[in-house]
């Protein structure tokens, strides 16, 4: 079971948009509209921004949203703020009931 | 709301075994929802562990499962984790976090709830 591969930074200048691409296999992200995405500050717990690949949950922003296309998922982030500087992960629910995190996204607000 | 807090040693021998606890507050540890355990070595990713349902069924990492027992203590709405055998690569923060997953239901599956988090050295 191999972590999902994403981007190991992104970047982008207030204001703009940015999106982050999570690829698995017919194993888990292309098997399943279980994706989900985190939100991590240092030093902090992570944060539910996304779910079943693109929903929200109450109180998070509308800026956040997320998609799937075969075994890639992606999220995006429009009109960047500085407070959404954090690492993001993705996640899969996957075969023989089990979980897999991508190896996380630093975002870089400029 | 429901709140998660994990306590243990903060300090495990080499080959020895780690022991935590996942304390759910706010709300029962026997709704329908898995419970899981998630950790992230010093500057890296997140790793999922394994996950229980109050029934008592479990689902493990497989590249962790020959070391790893989750459990549930009903009695005092918490669920611990197990980790035996471990060695400096097992050093981490360790999280005990809520999967909006029921029962026997493939939707919803993410985490909604997480503890603070505990981080666990392993050194002698």
């Amino acid at each position: 079971q191999s972590a999902l591969t994403q981007p190991a930074s992104v970047s982008g200048s207030p204001g703009q948009s940015i999106t982050i691409s999570c690829t698995g296999t017919s194993s888990d992200v292309g098997n399943y509209n279980l994706v989900s995405w985190y939100q991590q500050h240092p030093g902090k717990a992570p944060k539910l921004m996304i779910y079943e690949v693109s929903q929200r949950p109450s109180g998070v922003s509308n800026r956040f949203s997320g998609s799937k296309s075969g075994n890639t998922a992606s999220l995006t982030i429009s009109g960047l703020q500085a407070e959404d500087e954090a690492d993001y992960y993705c996640c899969s629910y996957a075969a023989s009931s089990t979980s897999i995190f991508g190896g996380g996204t630093k975002l870089t607000v400029l | 709301q429901v709140q998660l807090q994990e306590s243990g040693p903060g300090l495990v021998k080499p080959s020895g075994t780690l022991s935590l606890t996942c304390a759910v507050s706010g709300g029962s540890i026997t709704s329908n929802n898995w419970w899981s355990w998630v950790r992230q070595p010093p500057g890296k990713g997140l790793e999922w562990i394994g996950e229980m349902y109050h029934s008592g069924s479990t689902n493990y990492n497989p590249s962790l499962k020959s070391r790893v027992t989750i459990s549930v203590e009903k009695s005092r709405n918490q669920f611990s984790l197990k980790l035996s055998s471990v060695t400096a690569a097992d050093t981490a923060v360790y999280y005990c976090a809520r999967d909006l997953r029921g029962w026997l239901v493939l939707s919803l599956s993410a985490f909604d709830i997480w503890g603070q988090g505990t981080m666990v050295t392993v050194s002698s």
